[in-house]
């Protein structure tokens, strides 16, 4: 079975950056391109990062994705208010042809 | 700009059916392929199902296999998600996604329908 695990909630300053983790498990090899959203409840989610590091348009500087191995993480500097929301990994699993998302990360921007 | 608007939820009792609907605008509708995608009450993200652009695949978590089956009418710009012997658990937000291109990320996603399973 295909997993991604994310820490269940992650927090920091107005200002400053935080980094969400996100592990593949072993499954998961430098073809599997990892993808990031964020959610706010009760709205459509948002693509951040696609590819594992890049950006749409749209999507300011602050936020960054890298990959090393079968882990990924997200990155977001310049912590703002309005940054506090959930935030998902995803990839597609071409052995299983299945969409996988990790648990989710809670932003909290204290 | 890109568009996708759910229908069709409501409050259904266990063992019912519902047809989620989900209009699309704003891209070349047939060029993409779709995706449904559910979030139960506090609950993560959880992918149903895929089609491809033309529709000749599909494919779903395992979950809902044998229960939802999503369909598409390109010539209609809309995606549908058959939901048969629904459950409790069945209780969430859904959400209709397009692909950047076939099994290659949602890159836009609609605003959710709420499906409640409840006698």
């Amino acid at each position: 079975q295909s997993v991604l695990t994310q820490p269940p909630s992650v927090s920091a300053a107005p200002g400053q950056k935080v980094t969400i983790s996100c592990s593949g498990g072993s499954s998961y090899t430098g073809n599997n391109y990892i993808f990031w959203y964020q959610h706010l409840p009760g709205t459509a989610p948002k693509l951040l990062i696609y590819d594992n590091d890049k950006r749409p348009s749209g999507i300011p500087d602050r936020f960054s994705g890298s990959r090393s191995g079968t882990s990924a993480t997200l990155g977001i500097t310049g912590l703002q208010t309005g940054d506090e929301a959930d935030y998902y990994c995803g990839t597609w699993d071409g052995d299983l042809s299945v969409w996988v998302f990790g648990g989710g990360t809670k932003l909290t921007v204290l | 700009e890109v568009r996708l608007v759910e229908s069709g939820g409501v409050v259904v009792q266990p063992g019912g059916s519902l047809r989620l609907s989900c209009a699309a605008s704003g891209f070349i509708f047939n060029d993409y392929a779709m995706h449904w995608v559910r979030q139960a009450p506090g609950k993560g993200l959880e992918w149903l199902s895929l089609i491809t652009w033309d529709g000749r695949s599909t494919y779903s978590a395992d979950s809902v296999k044998g229960r939802f089956t999503i369909s598409r009418d390109n010539s209609k710009r809309s995606v549908y998600l058959q939901m048969n012997s629904l459950r409790p658990e069945d209780t969430a937000f859904y959400y209709c996604a397009k692909d950047r291109g076939a099994a290659a990320g949602f890159d836009y996603w609609g605003q959710g329908t709420l499906v409640t399973v409840s006698p």
